[in-house]
């Protein structure tokens, strides 16, 4: 069975300071990865997604995500937070093989003050 | 750039009633989806549907469930007898193949369903 775990359920910066995201993943092989956004009352965004190659991932608004197979982890950067930022962030795995569903972590509230 | 529309933003229903969501996938798309995120929990998987057919379905899409798409363009999920347990967003989303594939799933704005 595929999992993810996102370990903190906000994370508070400073605007201009650099933000993290951390994601980890529990799956059979290596995995495909995903990071999603939501704004508040709005639909889930994709920011950006792994799925072979290079570990640093490049996606929307600036964010970046760096594969650690080691590490089973996928966690979200962005050298430079926005106030606009804030928002819920989604990490979720998706199979490999045969199947079709994203699992999802919990959510990690982001709040980017001024 | 092509988006997934669904219906309605909101409906409240009472216990019991009979409910249909309607979405419009992305229009190449072939895998479509709905998912559930009760209030303040993470995204749930439902359903998944590709070929006129479920390809997979999770534990929480039993007999009160069903998925269906009518004509070449909506898909529509139906709760035949809805339950306060079942208040929640419902996404439906799409992508051009399957996730298994490493595709990406686009999602819509949410249907937000409460049962009085």
């Amino acid at each position: 069975a595929q999992s993810v775990a996102q370990p903190e359920d906000q994370v508070n910066v400073a605007e201009g300071n650099p933000l993290t995201v951390k994601c980890t993943y529990s799956v059979s092989g290596n995995p495909y990865l995903f990071w999603y956004v939501q704004y508040p009352n709005r639909g889930l965004q994709f920011l950006l997604k792994y799925i072979t190659g290079d570990n640093l991932v490049k996606g929307s608004y600036g964010f970046e995500a760096e594969f650690n197979k080691s590490q089973t982890s996928f966690h979200l950067k962005k050298p430079s937070a926005l106030v606009s930022d804030s928002a819920l962030y989604f990490c979720a795995v998706g199979p490999k093989a045969a199947g079709n569903k994203l699992t999802f972590g919990g959510g990690t509230r982001v709040l980017v003050k001024p | 750039e092509p988006e997934v529309t669904q219906t309605p933003s909101h409906q409240v229903t009472q216990m019991g009633q009979e409910v249909i969501l309607r979405c419009v996938p992305i229009s190449n798309h072939l895998y479509f989806y709905w998912y559930r995120q009760i209030l303040g929990q993470k995204v749930e998987f439902l359903v998944s549907f590709y070929n006129n057919e479920i390809s997979e379905k999770s534990e929480i899409f039993d007999d009160q469930f069903s998925v269906e798409r009518p004509d070449g363009s909506n898909f529509t999920l139906k709760i035949r007898s809805t339950k306060l347990e079942d208040s929640a967003m419902y996404f439906c989303a799409s992508s051009e193949w399957g996730v298994g594939s490493g595709n990406t799933i686009y999602f819509g704005e949410g249907s937000w369903l409460t049962v009085v």
